[in-house]
């Protein structure tokens, strides 16, 4: 079964430093997603991506953060200087829709996540 | 997107049936359910969708009554390795890529 995988599986850095987390996205799908999870808390939307643009984005991600589709399999998500509070769960997602715009299911599949701990 | 209310915290033991119920009394006409489990430290995944009456897969079955304002996501002989939370979505898709907003689910906990 396919699935998205996710690089690295954990990730330490510097405050200040620059994160890129990569996502190898079902091979098939148009939608892709970053989403992220702080411990304990809820699973936050930060992005959704299309046709090689931003759709949605979350006030969360702000200017310290962007997204990229560098070649036809890879999708990432930069982090310019990183925070403390940027620590979390951060898990890239895809979908293909199934049907027309306004009607039919959207159901995204989840990677496996990249932990980042900013110290 | 519809507000949707589910238990935060659930029991059960191995080889029982759990219902849990997810309460969405604002479900709008092109509205889908989901529903997704979560381990700890693992990404969402997708357990069962449906638009109305009865979905069955592999491992579960949704319910979902003639005015969809709520719906049971079904169990079958839970096991241990059932424990995790689950989270119920209702949300249609109208723009090109829709997120998904996840609420705090329902934990549930499986004993021997």
């Amino acid at each position: 079964e396919p699935e998205v995988t996710q690089t690295p599986s954990h990730q330490v850095t510097q405050m200040g430093q620059e994160v890129i987390l990569r996502c190898v996205p079902i091979s098939n799908h148009l939608y892709f997603y970053w989403y992220r999870q702080i411990l304990g808390q809820k699973v936050e939307f930060l992005v959704s991506f299309y046709n090689n643009e931003i759709s949605e984005k979350s006030e969360i991600f702000d200017d310290q953060f962007s997204v990229e589709r560098p070649d036809g399999s890879n999708f990432t998500l930069k982090i310019r200087s990183t925070k403390l509070e940027d620590s979390a769960m951060y898990f890239c997602a895809s979908s293909v829709r199934t049907s027309n715009q306004n009607d039919g299911t959207d159901t995204q599949y989840f990677g496996p996540g990249t932990r980042l701990t900013v110290l | 997107l519809a507000k949707t209310t589910q238990p935060i915290s659930m029991d059960s033991y191995e080889g029982q049936e759990v219902n849990i119920t997810c309460s969405h009394n604002n479900i709008a006409t092109n509205d889908y359910i989901t529903w997704y489990q979560q381990f700890p430290s693992q990404g969402p995944r997708f357990i069962i969708q449906g638009y109305k009456t009865k979905v069955t897969n592999e491992v579960a079955s949704l319910f979902i009554p003639a005015d969809r304002k709520s719906s049971t996501l079904s169990l079958p002989r839970v096991s241990l390795s059932d424990t995790a939370v689950y989270y119920c979505l209702v949300g249609g898709f109208y723009s090109s890529a829709s997120k998904i907003i996840f609420g705090s689910g329902t934990r549930l906990s499986i004993r021997p």
